[in-house]
């Protein structure tokens, strides 16, 4: 079965500062993966996702993700943090379903940027 | 512009009651999709729509829970005999539907019914 996971509950970063919120995957054959953002009080937002090609992904408000295979991660990253960037971050890895796509979802890394 | 709408935004309830979660999509999706987030976790899959029919229900834990969505628009996640176990934020999600693009099809999520079970 295929899997991701966020080895840290928590990261924090000083505004300004580049951030990386940490995923790796477990899989057969080639992945798909996804990064999803929840904002407090809001509905899950999605920020990115890697299908193929390029193994630097660019996303939504500045983000971008890094395709490791050899290492099977994929990092998420942010040269410039802010404190609006404060969220729940979700590393996601789906599956083929009915003609869409079931992600499975890590446990999530709560991001703190301080002022 | 509309997004996903989810009612009740809170609901409590007792152990052993029965309650219904709507689920109203983004007009034009096709796939529609619950998911359910205990504290501390991520999301995790109950069951997909693709139309009217349930495309996929593996998620689903047990027969306590059923969901419908009768006319392929809104849909009502059911759950019988509420336990305290089921108490979490119960996330629905829509999107465009099918397999177009190879995995491109954006989810897109509603806020959430927080149920919590006494």
């Amino acid at each position: 079965a295929q899997s991701v996971a966020q080895p840290e509950d928590q990261v924090n970063v000083a505004e300004g500062n580049p951030l990386t919120v940490k995923c790796t995957y477990s899989v057969s054959g080639n992945p798909y993966l996804f990064w999803y953002v929840q904002y407090p009080n809001r509905g899950l937002q999605f920020l990115l996702k890697y299908i193929t090609g390029d193994n630097l992904v660019k996303g939504s408000y500045g983000f971008e993700a890094e395709f490791n295979k050899s290492q099977t991660s994929f990092h998420l990253k942010k040269p410039s943090a802010l404190v609006s960037d404060s969220a729940l971050y979700f590393c996601a890895i789906p599956r083929a379903s009915g003609g869409s796509y079931i992600p499975t979802f890590g446990r999530g890394t709560s991001l703190i940027v301080h002022p | 512009g509309a997004g996903v709408s989810q009612t009740p935004s809170n609901k409590v309830t007792e152990k052993g009651k029965y309650v219904e979660l709507r689920c109203d999509p983004i007009s034009g999706h096709t796939a529609l999709y619950w998911y359910r987030q205990s504290l501390g976790q991520g999301p995790e899959f109950l069951i997909y729509f693709q139309g009217t029919g349930a495309a996929d229900d593996s998620g689903l834990p047990n027969d306590r829970f059923f969901a419908v969505r009768p006319e392929g628009s809104v849909s009502t996640l059911k759950i019988q005999r509420t336990e305290r176990g089921d108490s979490a934020v119960y996330l629905c999600a829509s999107s465009f539907g099918g397999s177009a693009g190879g995995g491109t099809d954006t989810q897109y999520f509603g806020p959430g019914t927080r149920l919590t079970v006494l």
